[in-house]
């Protein structure tokens, strides 16, 4: 069964631009979660969505949004980015919905570098 | 507010010693705790989880964990360590009655280092 990927696995970009990120989750799993990883603030959750619905979001200004899709693949788009968006973002999924005590599966990531 | 903590930023373990790398947590409710190990470059691979039952946990690689409730603490543990164990772990837990569904909150990681 293949793993989560996500797309691309490197993006450059400047502040101000946006950027949309891809996560296609393990074939049969419908929650698809968004971790940001750097080295100051750690593994931070984004938000979660479970057949095309938002669960939950964390503390993150408006400018991070997301949405999934019926095949429940998702995305994450930036909006004006900032220096400090710079991070590897992660997708991890999950089957069911259930009440959390099923593992997650991370993909490898994209890596975000704002100049 | 839910919390994790791994106390040491790095452990350094001879190969075929014992490691422990340690974790505690704080919810409100009864945890569900995850250890994840990531090597560079690449996701969190999962290792074990603790929902209920036993409290010795067996998980992928000849890891375990051992969940305490009364210390709030969820060491993971091996016999023998590898060189190929090194890698960054992270501890990470789930309070059930938050209403988080699959929200994790990860502790800071800790770097093992396994030398031969």
């Amino acid at each position: 069964k293949a793993g989560v990927t996500q797309t691309p696995r490197y993006l450059i970009k400047t502040r101000g631009q946006q950027v949309t990120l891809s996560c296609s989750p393990i074939s049969g799993h419908r929650s698809v979660s968004w971790y940001q990883q750097t080295p100051g603030q750690g593994l931070q959750f984004l938000f979660e969505y479970f057949s095309e619905t938002q669960r939950n979001k964390g503390n993150f200004p408006g400018r991070f949004s997301g949405r999934q899709f019926s095949n429940s693949r998702s995305e994450m788009n930036v909006s004006t980015l900032e220096l400090g968006d710079s991070a590897l973002y992660l997708c991890a999924s999950s089957s069911l919905g259930g009440r959390g005590g099923n593992e997650q599966f991370f993909g490898p990531g994209t890596r975000l570098t704002v100049l | 507010a839910q919390s994790v903590a791994q106390p040491e930023d790095q452990v350094n373990v001879a190969e075929g010693n014992p490691l422990t790398v340690k974790c505690t947590y704080s919810v409100s409710g009864n945890p569900y705790l995850f250890w994840y190990v990531q090597y560079p470059n690449r996701g969190l691979q999962f290792l074990l989880k603790y929902i209920t039952g036993d409290n010795l946990v067996k998980g992928s690689y000849g890891f375990e964990a051992e969940f305490n409730k009364s210390q709030t603490s969820f060491h993971l543990k091996k016999p023998s360590a590898l060189v190929s164990d090194s890698a960054l772990y992270f501890c990470a837990v789930r309070d059930p009655l938050s209403g988080g569904y699959n929200k994790l909150i990860f502790g800071a990681g800790t770097r093992l280092a396994v030398h031969p």
